[in-house]
């Protein structure tokens, strides 16, 4: 079982919300961990968005709009991702990762299409 | 200006040797980690190997484990990716990384080089 599971594929209307999920393995502690989330598009370099932990514990990357936000799910070991007011121009590809056992860890990533 | 860029990529047969170069400018290299992370194409992003400021401490995933050392040399702001022993399944883009995100927002990426291995 990988470390970090990501929903393959998310779609949503522009102006509505998206709620990504990065599933932690069983047995690793999503409130233990900084979870780091990273836009990339297609052919450009990925795009650092944001690291959640707690509420006490969270930055925004530089330049990400406010509407782009973290926040944990401990019921389901999950760290998330929201964006609100979705733009055509977020279409693109998620990933979460953290710093796990001396190796950084990402996910599979999560395709999201603004339609 | 913080500035990563790679080099070395290019078309290596299996069992064939590469190395990677990635030159930093606009930051004191010597105090920051650094990262190789690469993306197959078409696939996600996998992190390859981790090496502190100090060279002291480094890290690797499994997958590379004998075959990838990663080296720096401060003096000259430059970050390395020794590979043997190449497989189909390295073919992707090299990208190196500076450590994690900073306190200002920021996490730098090179552009990227590409890496692939066919016979």
């Amino acid at each position: 079982q990988p470390v970090l599971t990501q929903p393959t594929s998310l779609s949503a209307s522009p102006g509505a919300s998206a709620r990504f999920t990065c599933t932690l393995r069983s047995g690793i502690n999503v409130g233990t961990y900084r979870i780091y989330w990273y836009q990339q598009k297609p052919g450009s370099l990925p795009r650092y968005l944001l690291r959640y932990k707690s509420d006490s514990d969270k930055q925004q990357g530089s330049g990400v709009p406010s509407r782009f936000s973290g926040s944990k799910d401990a019921s389901t070991n999950a760290g998330l991702l929201l964006i609100s007011g979705l733009q055509s121009e977020d279409e693109a590809d998620y990933y979460c990762a953290i710093w796990y056992s001396s190796t950084w860890v990402f996910g599979g990533g999560t395709k999201l299409t603004v339609l | 200006e913080v500035q990563l860029v790679e080099s070395g990529g290019g078309l290596v047969q299996p069992g064939g040797s590469l190395r990677l170069s990635c030159a930093a400018s606009g930051f004191n290299f010597s105090n920051y980690g650094m990262n190789w992370v690469r993306q197959a194409p078409g696939k996600g992003l996998e992190w390859v190997s981790y090496i502190s400021g100090s060279s002291r401490t480094v890290y690797y995933v499994d997958s590379v484990k004998g075959r990838f050392t990663i080296s720096r040399d401060n003096a000259k702001n430059s970050l390395y990716l020794q590979m043997n022993s190449l497989r189909d399944e390295d073919t992707a883009v090299y990208y190196c990384a500076r450590d994690l995100p900073d306190d200002s927002g920021h996490h730098y990426w090179g552009q990227g080089t590409l890496v692939t291995v066919s016979s």
